[in-house]
């Protein structure tokens, strides 16, 4: 099972692109790198998948390089509403082995 | 479609009770998950079914058990409770569990006392 290390906070300020990135040096062929927004008081919500390279939706780009030891999160233009805790989760998307492993995240305070 | 849905929200119970908790998955979803959440140890995985079937278990111990029925519902049962128990339990839904794309319910907030 890959672990993940990611920043345990960051700042920033609205209107910023924010970056974040997360560690998974020990993953496996087969892994898909995933991520997650979390507001208080409420369940994760998906926010983007990816295998290799780049990846980009209406939300977020996720950029992985060719080694995938590490993957970054990007958010472009950053408001207050997206201070939130930020998860980079690491594993196969397919088959029984489907145990993954959260850590505490990325708490993101974007300020005014 | 709506969303999953968890009940209660909201619940406190005494040390040495048991509890069981519900998840309603979004409709046509087949695998459902479940999560303990606390502010020491973040979220932790504690088993997925899928088709009625347990497919994942985490490191919990047996206290924690799970079932789902026929309709994907799911149910989670904790009991003997301990003060260590008080936490938030997710419940997450996903299509035939091939990706890692799960919708997750608001929760339900357990307090042990």
């Amino acid at each position: 099972l890959a672990k993940t290390t990611q920043p345990i906070s960051m700042d920033s300020y609205e209107g910023q692109e924010v970056n974040i990135t997360c560690s998974h040096n020990n993953i496996a062929t087969n892994d898909y790198i995933t991520w997650y927004q979390q507001f208080p008081s409420q369940g994760p919500r998906f926010i983007i998948q990816g295998y290799k390279t780049k990846v980009t939706n209406e939300v977020a780009s996720l950029f992985i390089p060719a080694d995938r030891k590490s993957s970054t999160l990007s958010l472009p233009r950053v408001s207050l509403s997206d201070t939130a805790v930020y998860y980079c989760l690491v594993g196969p998307n397919a088959g029984n082995n489907r145990k993954l492993i959260w850590g505490l995240g990325t708490s993101l305070a974007v300020n005014p | 479609k709506a969303g999953v849905t968890q009940t209660p929200r909201y619940l406190i119970k005494t040390r040495g009770q048991q509890v069981t908790l519900s998840c309603s998955p979004i409709s046509g979803h087949r695998s459902v998950s479940w999560y303990q959440q606390t502010p020491g140890q973040g979220l932790q995985f504690l088993f997925e079914y899928f088709s009625e079937t347990q497919r994942n278990k985490g490191n919990f111990p047996g206290r924690f058990s799970g079932r789902q029925f026929s309709n994907s519902r799911s149910e989670m049962n904790v009991s003997t409770l301990e003060l260590g128990d008080s936490a938030l339990y997710l419940c997450a839904s996903s299509q035939q569990g091939f990706n890692y794309e799960q919708y997750f319910g608001p929760g339900t907030r357990l307090t042990v006392t």
